[in-house]
């Protein structure tokens, strides 16, 4: 099954709001990661959070984690219409075979109009 | 961070034949993955693909239906085999290199559609 739900699945605003979405997991993590995706292009990674951070900002976006609630949140800031794809959150975990993988989260669709 | 060229982009295929994807990378990483995707969907891991050892596949997914091949540190190929209209999917390659904090690269898919 999938590791992470993200919400809200899909998410309407107008260009210079605030965008938050939320995802979910439910094992141990290395770090959570969220990604970008263009029309079911390919994906682009965006920010890292390790386990043991709490929060983390790179220009617009702003990440935090919770572990104990095994939760995490994506705060995109005064959008632009470019921002308009989806968003995924993925967990890494560890494997058997010492490797690490990425588990993917439902997504979240956002739309920002002009 | 590394670049994937992932080819074919689409292909639309017979049912009962087989597709092979290949995925480039333009340096050497240690883990490859190859991930479906449906419309929509969110992405699902089929296997992790390590160079000189068999790939590690997720359950539900089976090596007779999905053989990968990982010959050395920037290729691989995923072949889907005696396909049928449930096939039909986006699949994705994915690169990382070890490390507990590394990100992963992705080709840009391969649109795959089976009559």
């Amino acid at each position: 099954s999938q590791q992470g739900e993200e919400d809200p699945q899909a998410l309407s605003i107008q260009e210079g709001e605030n965008a938050t979405m939320n995802c979910s997991y439910k094992t141990s993590i290395n770090n959570l990661q969220w990604y970008r995706q263009n029309s079911g292009r390919g994906l682009v990674h965006l920010i890292l959070i390790r386990s043991n951070e709490r929060e983390k900002h790179s220009g617009r976006l702003r990440v935090t984690l919770d572990t104990s609630k095994k939760s995490s949140s994506l705060l995109i800031t005064a959008s632009r219409a470019a921002d308009t794809a989806s968003y995924f959150c993925a967990t890494d975990t560890s494997m058997n075979t010492g490797f690490q993988k990425l588990v993917f989260g439902t997504g979240t669709r956002l739309l920002v109009s002009p | 961070s590394a670049v994937i060229s992932q080819k074919p982009s689409r292909d639309i295929c017979q049912r009962g034949t087989s597709l092979t994807i290949q995925c480039q990378v333009d340096s050497q990483v240690t883990m490859m993955f190859w991930y479906r995707q449906q419309p929509g969907q969110s992405l699902t891991l089929i296997a992790t693909a390590n160079q000189g050892s068999e790939a590690t596949y997720e359950s539900g997914f089976v090596i007779d239906k999905f053989p990968i091949s990982r010959p050395n540190l920037t290729f691989s190929t995923l072949t889907v085999s005696n396909m049928s209209p449930e096939d039909s999917s986006i699949y994705l390659c994915s690169g990382r290199t070890t490390g507990l904090s590394t990100e992963a690269f992705f080709g840009q898919g391969t649109r795959l559609t089976v009559v």
